[in-house]
C-alpha cells in the first residue's frame, strides 16, 4: 500500500526557514517524481515544486523560485522542501504527492495528508 | 506559463441530477506526437488531500465510479457528474502537466454542492 506521510510543518516568524519531509512507503521511491502542493487556508491548491525520479531535475514555480529547495533521498524513500525567508503568504497546509508514472509528464496519484505551516509573528 | 481557468466557480446540483464544470488552458495541452491531452481531474473533500479522478483528459482512475466522466481537447475540457449523489459534494480541480519545463497549473476549483 502506498504510503505518503508529510512532517515538519509549524508556526515559524516571517524571514525564518523550515524544512519539510515526506516519508514515503509501498512504491519503488527512486522511479517516480514528486510534487510538492500547498493551499493556503480557504483557498485552491498551488503547484509549488517537483523532483523528477531519474536524475533529480528540479522546478519550481515562480513565486518560490530562490526561496525554496526540494531534495530528495532514496535510499531512505524520502522528500524534503526547504523553505527559506519565508512570508505570511506562505501559510499553507503542505501537501507532497507521487507521480502515477514513472514520467516527467504525469498526473499524481497518491497524495499525503498534508503538514501545515504557519507563517507569523 | 499555462494559466487554467474552471467555471463555474461553483455550482449546486439536485441529486440525480447531471454536473458539468469546465477547464480551459491559456495554451493547448495536447501533445500531437501521440495525441494525448495532458489533463487531470481530481476531487477534494473537506479536510482530505486531492484524489485524483481522471488522466489524460477522459481516462477513468480504477475505482473511479462511472458516473464521472472527462471530454474535451486543446484548451478546452469538460469534467461531467452524470448523476450527482451526496457523496461528490467536493471542490474539483483541473491541472495541466503539458509545460516544458514542467509547472503543472492548477484550475482555481469547482465547488459542487446539492441544491
Amino acid at each position: 500500500e502506498v504510503q505518503l506521510l508529510e512532517s515538519g510543518g509549524g508556526l515559524v516568524q516571517p524571514g525564518g526557514s523550515l524544512r519539510l519531509s515526506c516519508a514515503a512507503s509501498g512504491f519503488t521511491f527512486s522511479r517516480y517524481a514528486m510534487i510538492w502542493v500547498r493551499q493556503a487556508p480557504g483557498r485552491g491548491l498551488e503547484w509549488v515544486s517537483l523532483i523528477t525520479g531519474g536524475d533529480s531535475s528540479t522546478y519550481y514555480a515562480d513565486s518560490m523560485k530562490g526561496r525554496f529547495t526540494i531534495s530528495r533521498d532514496n535510499s531512505k524513500n524520502a522528500l524534503f522542501l526547504q523553505m527559506n525567508s519565508l512570508r505570511a503568504e506562505d501559510t499553507a497546509v503542505y501537501y507532497c504527492a507521487k507521480a502515477s508514472r514513472t514520467i516527467v509528464a504525469s498526473d499524481f496519484d497518491y497524495w499525503g495528508q498534508g503538514t501545515l505551516v504557519t507563517v507569523s509573528s | 506559463d499555462i494559466v487554467m481557468t474552471q467555471s463555474p466557480d461553483s455550482l449546486a446540483v439536485s441529486l440525480g441530477e447531471r454536473a458539468t464544470i469546465n477547464c480551459k488552458s491559456s495554451r493547448t495541452v495536447l501533445y500531437t506526437s501521440n495525441n494525448k491531452n495532458y489533463l487531470a481531474w481530481y476531487q477534494q473533500k473537506p479536510g482530505q488531500p486531492p484524489k485524483l479522478l481522471i488522466s489524460w483528459a477522459s481516462t477513468r482512475e480504477s475505482g473511479v465510479p462511472d458516473r464521472f466522466s472527462g471530454s474535451g481537447s486543446g484548451t478546452d475540457f469538460t469534467l461531467t457528474i452524470s448523476s450527482l449523489q451526496a457523496e461528490d459534494v467536493a471542490v474539483y480541480y483541473c491541472q495541466q502537466y503539458y509545460s516544458t519545463p514542467p509547472e503543472w497549473t492548477f484550475g482555481q476549483g469547482t465547488k459542487v454542492e446539492i441544491k
